[in-house]
C-alpha cells in the first residue's frame, strides 16, 4: 500500500516547456486534489476532482490542466510553463473518516522553470 | 478572499516552553477546522481534527466560534515539534475541500 505517489519527485524546466505531472493513489480515494506550495503562501489549490470523470478548477488554475484519467490517476499538466510556476506541487486524495475529511499528501514534486 | 489567517510566519520557543500556533478564519457556517504539520523532508500530515477533540503528540486545539479562533496548544514543545504546521478549514457546502492558511514555521531551541 504506496498511499499517494508522484512522479517525478524533481523536474528543470525552460519557459515555454511542457511537462505532466503524474499522481496515483492506491486508497480508493474518490477526491484528489493538486495544489502547489509557495514559501509565505502556503499550500493554493490548482484544480480538483471531486469522483472519476469531474474536475474543477481552484484558486490557481491559470496556466495548468488536469486528467482525471481513472479513479486511481490524477495528472497535472503545465503546457507552456512560466517561471512563475517554480513551485513544489503536491497531489492529495481524501477519505472521509469518522464523520469528518483527511486529505493525504504525496511526496511532492519540486518543478524549476528556468 | 483570506479564509484562514496564520499571523505569525516563524514561531521560536526553548525546549519545555508552552507554545501556541495561532489560527483565526472567517466562515459564518458550521467549519471543520484541522491542523496540519510537514516536518522537514517528508510530506504533509494530519495532525488533529476540532471534531475529534483529541490530543495528538500532546497538541490540542479547540474551536471558538465566537472569536472565530482554533489555535494550536501544547503545554511543553519538544525539539521535534520543529516543523511547518498549516490551518485548514473545511466550508460545509465545498465537499471536503480544504482552504489552507498560510503557515507557521515552528523552532524548537535545544
Amino acid at each position: 500500500n504506496a498511499g499517494v505517489t508522484q512522479t517525478p519527485k524533481f523536474q528543470v524546466l525552460k519557459t515555454g516547456q511542457s511537462m505532466t505531472l503524474q499522481c496515483a493513489q492506491d486508497m480508493n480515494h474518490n477526491s484528489m486534489y493538486w495544489y502547489r506550495q509557495d514559501p509565505g503562501m502556503g499550500l493554493r489549490l490548482i484544480y480538483y476532482s471531486a469522483s472519476e470523470g469531474t474536475t474543477d478548477k481552484g484558486e490557481v488554475p491559470n496556466g495548468y490542466n488536469v486528467s482525471r484519467l481513472n479513479k486511481r490517476e490524477f495528472s497535472l499538466r503545465l503546457e507552456s510553463a512560466a517561471p512563475s510556476q517554480t513551485s513544489v506541487y503536491f497531489c492529495a486524495g481524501q477519505a472521509r473518516d469518522r464523520g469528518s475529511y483527511e486529505q493525504y499528501f504525496g511526496p511532492g514534486t519540486r518543478l524549476t522553470v528556468t | 478572499a483570506q479564509r484562514v489567517t496564520q499571523p505569525e510566519k516563524l514561531l521560536s520557543v526553548f525546549k519545555g516552553a508552552p507554545v501556541e500556533l495561532k489560527c483565526n478564519y472567517s466562515y459564518s457556517g458550521s467549519p471543520e477546522l484541522f491542523w496540519y504539520v510537514q516536518y522537514s523532508r517528508q510530506r504533509l500530515q494530519l495532525l488533529l481534527r476540532h471534531i475529534s477533540r483529541e490530543s495528538i503528540k500532546g497538541f490540542t486545539a479547540d474551536l471558538n466560534k465566537g472569536e472565530t479562533s482554533f489555535h494550536l496548544k501544547k503545554p511543553f514543545a519538544q525539539e521535534e515539534d520543529s516543523a511547518m504546521y498549516y490551518c485548514a478549514l473545511v466550508r460545509g457546502s465545498t465537499l471536503g475541500r480544504l482552504y489552507f492558511g498560510r503557515g507557521t514555521q515552528l523552532t524548537v531551541w535545544p
